[in-house]
């Protein structure tokens, strides 16, 4: 697609259910970003896909939280067991392969209401 | 999580006034940026400076990578309406993956 388009644009669920954020990066480009922006806040790293290389998880902020990406394509943030403090939007961006020194272009994110 | 110092925290002004923000860290970066956020968006990238003591313009926007390499600011001038949202510096380190730490952001009021 044109740009990065992320899916639901927001989710409300009850504390201890599991979601799922789902990311279509822009065709080609081989690296996707996922972060959490809370109320008020800057954008916090989670996790960064580069094509088949092991995923940099060094943002997770927990073991209830994973992400899957195969190859280039969509990639689907899990929060397992959800908590009042996962409120936030979670952004998806992604680059072109080798692009590393500039910005990428970041989708609408999904807003997160955990109640 | 880490972040950058980002001031002010927010601004109030009229229509056709300048406006400056700033960004400090405690580490070097090898590139800043500057995006900006519109309510219920993804941020989009303004301007981007990859050189020590760098001085770039994009239009009315005007941003610049401190010598130190752990400030930058950027400065719009003649404000409009439109300018209205939250602006968000960013720094990127050594590492090739494209990690962006972000400041918590300046959020900009433009009354008319």
């Amino acid at each position: 697609g044109a740009g990065v388009s992320q899916s639901p644009s927001n989710k409300v669920t009850e504390k201890g259910k599991d979601v799922e954020l789902r990311c279509d990066p822009i065709s080609g480009h081989t690296a996707l970003y996922w972060y959490r922006q809370r109320l008020g806040q800057g954008l916090e790293f989670l996790i960064y896909f580069q094509g088949n290389s092991a995923p940099d998880k060094s943002g997770l902020p927990s073991d209830r939280f994973s992400a899957e990406r195969t190859g280039e394509s969509v990639s689907t943030l899990t929060i397992q067991r959800t908590q009042q403090e996962d409120s936030a939007v979670y952004l998806c961006a992604s680059r072109p392969r080798g692009a590393h020194r500039y910005g990428y272009t970041f989708g609408s994110g999904t807003r997160l209401t955990v109640v | 999580g880490q972040q950058l110092n980002q001031s002010p925290q927010s601004m109030f002004i009229q229509e056709g006034e300048d406006v400056s923000m700033n960004c400090t860290s405690s580490s070097i970066f090898n590139t800043w940026l500057w995006y900006k956020q519109d309510p219920g968006e993804g941020p989009v990238l303004l301007i981007a400076l990859y050189k020590a003591g760098e001085l770039t313009s994009n239009g009315r926007l005007t941003a610049q990578f401190g010598i130190t390499r752990k400030d930058s600011f950027l400065n719009i001038s003649a404000s409009i309406p439109s300018d209205v949202g939250i602006y968000f510096c960013a720094g990127q380190g050594s590492s090739n993956t494209g990690k962006l730490i972000f400041g918590q952001g300046t959020t900009l009021q433009v009354k008319p």
